[in-house]
């Protein structure tokens, strides 16, 4: 079954602006991670946050978490067409995975 | 050198036939899982292996039957092809088995069902 859910499913924006993606989730976890897919492709890893991490910054991109809201959300600063993609949050607890159904991003040039 | 590959990266059958996919990471990752992506892009965790024994088996029909020769070699069988089957699926990869950290990810297989 799912775990995250992804807010919003899809996100147009022009190049230069910001895009926020917000994931929610229901149960514990231990760790909390971002991927990208772009069309026809596999999915590749952006960042991870620990269940004891609020922040945290990876070039143009910051994950925030908070765990008593059981939500993340990922910014995109400066946005390029090329960050035209699918994002996925992923749920860790354990030795378990578990994918969002993810947020279609379009950035128009 | 890619870190994890799958074979085939298209593949047409027809409903009732029998296939494999195959799966290969040259990145030493003890943990290797096969994920299943539907037309609506819901990725779901099908098999995780670490070190060829299996630890994860959600509910899929026991017509898919992952094997591992290997740490390195995780493949997924499928009989009795159905028109649900249809989807892309992906093998990826990683370090250890607890607390996964990054999963490294194959470009997927798409398979159609007719």
């Amino acid at each position: 079954s799912q775990q995250g859910e992804e807010d919003p499913q899809a996100l147009s924006i022009q190049e230069g602006e910001n895009a926020t993606m917000n994931c929610s989730y229901k149960t514990s976890i231990n760790n909390l991670q971002w991927y990208r897919q772009n069309s026809g492709r596999g999915l590749v890893h952006l960042i991870l946050i620990r269940s004891n991490e609020r922040e945290k910054h990876s070039g143009r991109l910051r994950v925030t978490l908070d765990t008593s809201k059981k939500s993340s959300s990922l910014l995109i600063t400066a946005s390029r067409a090329a960050d035209t993609a699918s994002y996925f949050c992923a749920t860790v607890l354990g030795n378990d995975m578990r994918f969002g159904a993810g947020t279609r991003l379009t950035v128009k040039p | 050198d890619t870190a994890v590959s799958q074979t085939p990266k298209y593949l047409v059958t027809q409903m009732g036939n029998d296939k494999s996919i195959k799966c290969e990471q040259n990145l030493g990752h003890d943990t290797m899982y096969w994920y299943k992506q539907d037309s609506k892009k819901f990725l779901k965790i099908m098999f995780s292996y670490n070190n060829k024994e299996l630890i994860i088996n959600e509910t899929v029909p026991n017509r898919f039957s992952p094997k591992s020769p290997d740490k390195a070699h995780l493949n997924l069988h499928i009989n009795s092809l159905e028109l649900g089957d249809s989807a892309v699926y992906f093998c990826a990869s990683s370090h250890g088995t607890s607390w996964p950290g990054e999963l490294f990810f194959g470009e997927g297989s798409r398979l159609t069902v007719l």
